[in-house]
């Protein structure tokens, strides 16, 4: 089955700093989610990328979608300590009936 | 202007019951799914109902049976609840490639 490699597993970081993690995959996806997930809620959708080398924004969120379509990343720049959670990058297959293949995520911890 | 909702919140239970969770989207969307995430916060699907026709359905115990009244709703039910069931149950919908998650239920069996 799909693979989705998601790194780093937990960044620790300063109020102010820039963050950047990605995600590839063993396989082509045709679209690529970000989720944001804080403790006891559900994972939220951040960003989500539907063409091979699309670059997206959400206020300080950036996500681009690679162009081999195996890989993604998300960039937080000028990060607060409300971005402190876990961050999981999701690829979906068409073909596979929208089963959404996750990555194990990144926990991000920023101190003030 | 809840968008997708599921109950209860939280459940504690002794092994062996049988259990329901309720998931309900006002939405609009054609697609309902059930996924599990575990102690390390991996996500998996279990489910997927698409206008209340089962189109996914991975590996998993068949003590765990989703059930789809209408379009909008898609239940949970356990039963024989095993030690290793412990974890969190998140509903989603979509109508295409994006899925919204609801709040998800915390199950702890003991």
């Amino acid at each position: 089955g799909q693979q989705l490699n998601q790194s780093p597993q937990s960044m620790f970081i300063q109020e102010g700093e820039d963050v950047s993690m990605n995600c590839t995959s063993s396989s082509i996806f045709n679209t690529w989610l970000w989720y944001k997930q804080e403790p006891g809620e559900g994972p939220v959708l951040l960003i989500a990328l539907y063409k091979a080398g699309e670059l997206t924004s959400n206020g300080r969120l950036t996500a681009q979608f690679g162009i081999t379509r195996k890989d993604s990343f998300l960039n937080i720049s000028a990060s607060i300590p409300s971005d402190v959670g876990i961050y999981f990058c999701a690829g979906l297959l068409l073909t596979s009936g929208s089963r959404l293949t996750f990555g194990e995520g990144t926990q991000l911890t920023v101190n003030p | 202007d809840t968008a997708v909702s599921q109950t209860p919140k939280y459940l504690v239970t002794q092994m062996g019951n049988d259990k329901s969770i309720k998931c309900e989207q006002n939405l609009g969307h054609d697609t309902m799914y059930w996924y599990k995430q575990d102690s390390k916060k991996f996500l998996k699907i279990m489910f997927s109902y698409n206008n209340k026709e089962l189109i996914i359905n991975e590996t998993v115990p068949n003590r765990f049976s989703p059930k789809s009244p209408d379009k909008a709703h898609l239940n949970l039910h356990i039963n024989s609840l095993e030690l290793g069931d412990s974890a969190v149950y998140f509903c989603a919908s979509s109508r295409y490639e994006t899925q919204y998650f609801g709040p998800g239920t915390r199950l702890l069996v003991l």
